[in-house]
């Protein structure tokens, strides 16, 4: 079945430093993509989203690219703040049932950036 | 827009008891998903709902079972409540009518079972 792998946690960064944080997918057809973030005691909010192949999502200075050949949709940013520090979640959107609304996340990785 | 909302927010039972929770989707929306998050299993789906069918569901046991009303509110039901169904209960809507639509989640239930 379909199944996303993130990069194991925890990691922890200095501010201001480079972010990325790897995600690959194995799936039947193209789906969508999606990076959702969880702060503490709150529920996931979408932070970027890529519904075919090269596309890039991007928001707040995250950016991932759709890579089909590769089947990856890393996470990455230029420099991070400590408000960054959260749980971020690779997820792909499950094709067997059109239209059907299944999301399948990977394990989560939790980022704490020190000031 | 107000966002999506769940109730109760908090959940105490105790083993063998059953329990709802009650989710309200965004205006407009009329599909409603729900999953359950654990320390070990991570992020489960559940079960979907659009417009008051279940169009798909996950592996869990029929103790786990929901329902959506005609205004797309949903509620979900466990019954004979395990320690294991101790949770993040997090329901999310969308548009539900193409698998790019984009989910909204409320802030969860935390449910904990004794």
């Amino acid at each position: 079945g379909d199944s996303v792998t993130q990069m194991e946690g925890p990691v922890t960064l200095s501010e201001e430093a480079c972010l990325t944080i790897n995600c690959t997918y194995t799936a039947t057809g193209y789906p969508s993509l999606f990076w959702y973030v969880q702060y503490p005691g709150e529920g996931l909010q979408l932070l970027l989203k890529a519904t075919k192949a090269d596309d890039k999502g991007s928001n707040k200075g995250f950016e991932a690219t759709y890579r089909k050949e590769t089947t990856s949709f890393h996470l990455e940013k230029g420099s991070v703040q400590v408000s960054d520090s959260a749980v971020y979640f690779c997820a792909l959107s499950d094709l067997r049932i059109q239209g059907a609304q299944k999301l399948v996340f990977g394990q989560g990785t939790r980022l704490t950036i020190n000031p | 827009k107000a966002g999506v909302t769940q109730t109760p927010r908090y959940l105490i039972k105790t083993r063998g008891q059953q329990v709802t929770l009650s989710c309200s989707p965004i205006s407009g929306h009329r599909s409603v998903s729900w999953y359950q998050q654990t320390p070990g299993q991570g992020l489960q789906f559940l079960f979907e709902y659009f417009s008051e069918t279940q169009r798909n569901k996950g592996n869990f046991p029929g103790r786990f079972s929901g329902r959506q009303f005609s205004n797309s509110r949903s509620e979900m039901n466990v019954s004979t409540l395990e320690l294991g169904d101790s949770a993040l209960y997090l329901c999310a809507s969308s548009m539900g009518l193409a698998n790019t639509d984009t989910q909204y989640f409320g802030p969860g239930t935390r449910l904990t079972v004794l």
